[in-house]
């Protein structure tokens, strides 16, 4: 089926390993972004591109890295883990910058203990 | 920038009660907005959208009016079923030449036989 897929869904880091969150699309979507959910919080972002090439920083960028070396693919690193960053991250994609809303992958859960 | 206030919850209602989240927004120009919805264990799915003042979004029988007079786009439904139980999201984009989605914190609608 068409969508965001991301992988794993459920991961347990320690503190300081580093790890890759994987996301793809099959939707030939040009905007990508990475969020995190928290209790309360509703969803922050935390990075997002609008092109293969391209990736800017959203509100909560710290600790994390992204690429986009293909319209389908969007990772998110995690440099080195710590408990903060312990959330549900959600990837999401879209076809237009504002009009058409965004798609999003199921979540990948994280602990880091 | 911009930003969503939504109301806060949770909130509980029988079968076949009516339902109203609130949602106001922040933002200069003119946004897109839109309502997500989160069951249990997965991610968001848009549930509607509105682009310009005055629009209606409407799907599952949910409704929102887009006001900018007053800067709110409430969702409504006028009888809810327990499979509605979920949690909904405001969130925008656009104006401002901001492009990024930016969600409310979300309410938590319980729905009991």
């Amino acid at each position: 089926n068409a969508g965001v897929t991301q992988t794993p869904k459920f991961q347990v880091l320690k503190t300081g390993q580093s790890m890759t969150l994987q996301c793809a699309q099959d939707m030939n979507h040009e905007y990508m972004s990475w969020y995190r959910q928290d209790p309360g919080m509703g969803l922050r972002l935390i990075h997002y591109s609008v092109g293969a090439g391209i990736t800017d920083q959203g509100e909560v960028p710290n600790g994390y890295n992204v690429s986009r070396s293909t319209t389908e693919d969007f990772p998110l690193r995690l440099l080195s883990a710590a408990p903060s960053q312990t959330s549900v991250y959600f990837c999401a994609s879209s076809y237009s910058e504002t009009n058409y809303g965004y798609t999003f992958g199921s979540g990948t859960r994280l602990t880091v203990v | 920038g911009n930003s969503v206030t939504q109301m806060e919850g949770p909130v509980t209602l029988s079968e076949e009660a009516f339902l109203t989240i609130n949602c106001t927004y922040t933002a200069t120009g003119y946004p897109s907005l839109f309502w997500y919805v989160q069951y249990p264990g997965e991610g968001l799915q848009l549930l509607l959208k509105a682009t310009k003042a005055d629009d209606k979004g409407s799907n599952k029988g949910f409704e929102a009016t887009y006001r900018k007079e007053t800067t709110s786009f409430h969702l409504e439904k006028g009888s809810v079923q327990v499979s509605d139980s979920a949690v909904y999201f405001c969130a925008l984009s656009g104006g401002s030449n901001d492009y990024k989605l930016s969600f409310g914190a979300g309410t938590t609608v319980t729905v009991r036989a």
